[in-house]
């Protein structure tokens, strides 16, 4: 089983849709996650960090689920300009280590008219 | 500030020539990675640098080689390029290790033939 595993999509939903993304992780005592955007043919930049109590930035949420063992990705009111990869980063150790963050495949969204 | 800076963008080799990859940030960052990316694969980390000085192997470092030049740059060497080494190669810091977000550079797509 892959350390982080994706859905690679492609999700196609109109503009001013809701979609929701998941993403698994194998290592239960993994204790950092982070969801990054990156546009095609472009640089990875970090979309937010996923607390265990959930965050929400603006139009995005994310939550982490312990007990099953993902996280997921929301986005209310989707835009024609939230079209892109959207990778889920975890941490699988108990240390702070940023080399040791395990990126996944990356699920992409294309947001229609 | 330019962030973190990545040149060549675009190269071809032949099998068995080699090039250095150049990186540099003015984050005033003290670490420093090299992935490569792939379809249908997630990144994976080559070589990393927590502090000048230092430099470590990563998931796959075979065929590479580094060079931590000062704080701000961030070599990657290929010695004798191989056709399985084409890639997109990203670049990336952060202000230390245990600090997880990472500012990616442009990419260097590089292909071998």
């Amino acid at each position: 089983r892959k350390e982080v595993e994706q859905d690679p999509g492609p999700f196609n939903v109109p503009e001013g849709a809701t979609v929701a993304f998941n993403c698994t992780y194998s290592n239960s005592a993994s204790q950092s996650f982070f969801w990054y955007r990156q546009d095609c043919r472009k640089e990875p930049k970090l979309l937010m960090s996923v607390y265990s109590s959930g965050n929400e930035d603006g139009r995005f949420t994310a939550q982490l689920n312990r007990a099953s063992q993902y996280i997921s990705l929301l986005i209310r009111d989707s835009k024609l300009s939230d079209s892109a990869t959207y990778l889920c980063v975890v941490n699988p150790l108990n240390t702070g280590t940023a080399s040791k963050l395990t990126f996944g495949t990356g699920t992409r969204l294309q947001v229609t008219l | 500030n330019a962030g973190v800076t990545q040149t060549p963008k675009f190269q071809v080799l032949k099998t068995g020539q080699s090039m250095t990859l150049q990186c540099a940030q003015d984050m005033n960052h003290n670490s420093m990675y090299w992935y490569r990316q792939d379809p249908g694969m997630g990144l994976r980390l080559i070589y990393y640098s927590a502090s000048e000085g230092t430099t470590d192997k990563g998931e796959v470092p075979n065929g590479y080689n580094v060079s931590r030049l000062n704080k701000r740059e961030f070599s990657l060497r290929l010695e004798s390029a191989a056709p399985s080494q084409t890639s997109v190669y990203f670049c990336a810091s952060t202000k230390d290790d245990t600090d997880y977000e990472q500012y990616f550079g442009p990419g260097t797509r590089l292909t071998v033939t």
